[in-house]
């Protein structure tokens, strides 16, 4: 069965860096494209980047735009989010979710369990 | 960027009785590239329906998506008692983007 594992997170002081991972199993990792989507406390979802099956396009939300670089190794089965310059408000459970493209859109078919990134100080 | 809203805030209701939530975008979403997942406490959220009113896989039939343009509506017909979540929109861009309404909690009257 498709499995998403996320890794990496906890307490970090405003202006650091931190890397998750996403140990994906029961597909094919590399045919799928790859998301991460955030959620603050207590808050709704918001999405953050996108890897392109291949790793040939990426793109991410503006508000991290210049921080944040969304990565994959195929050959691991794994998807990366490198956060640099972190702020409070990057404060979130973070979640990685595999696309379902089809001609009805782009949509996230499975999630992962979430790893909590804390920024302060 | 379109920005969806979702009403009402809240919804009580009883077990048994049905559900209309309502998703409102600010600009037409192109296609009807529109979905609705629900979450329950401590989960990821869940996919139940893609394309404005496809069904994903597994999801039971009391759950339905219907709308077009601006205008959609995720409906439970018999609501269980694991149905009781918060519930969001999402449409896609093709930017591309990706957005979210602020959701819509389904609560126990």
């Amino acid at each position: 069965q498709v499995q998403l594992v996320e890794s990496g997170g906890g307490v970090v002081q405003p202006g650091r860096s931190l890397r998750l991972s996403c140990a994906a199993s029961g597909f094919t990792f590399s045919s799928y494209g790859m998301h991460w989507v955030r959620q603050a406390p207590g808050k709704g979802l918001e999405w953050v980047a996108v890897i392109w099956f291949d790793g040939s396009s990426k793109y991410c939300a503006d508000s991290v735009k210049g921080r944040f670089t969304i990565s994959r190794d195929n050959s691991k089965n794994t998807l990366y989010l490198q956060m640099n310059s972190l702020r409070a408000e990057d404060t979130a459970v973070y979640y990685c979710a595999r696309e379902l493209r089809n001609w009805h859109g782009v949509f996230f078919d499975y999630w992962g369990q979430g790893t909590l990134v804390t920024v302060s100080s | 960027e379109i920005v969806l809203t979702q009403s009402p805030g809240t919804l009580s209701l009883s077990p048994g009785e049905r559900a209309t939530l309502s998703c409102r975008a600010s600009q037409s979403v192109s296609n009807n590239y529109l979905g609705w997942y629900q979450q329950k406490p401590g989960q990821a959220p869940r996919l139940l329906i893609y394309g404005a009113s496809s069904r994903a896989t597994g999801i039971p039939d009391r759950f339905s998506g219907s709308g077009s343009g601006t205008d959609f509506t995720l409906t439970i017909s018999r609501l269980e008692p694991e149905d009781f979540a918060v519930y969001y929109c999402q449409q896609y861009g093709s930017s591309p983007e990706w957005t979210f309404g602020q959701g819509t909690k389904v609560e126990i009257k």
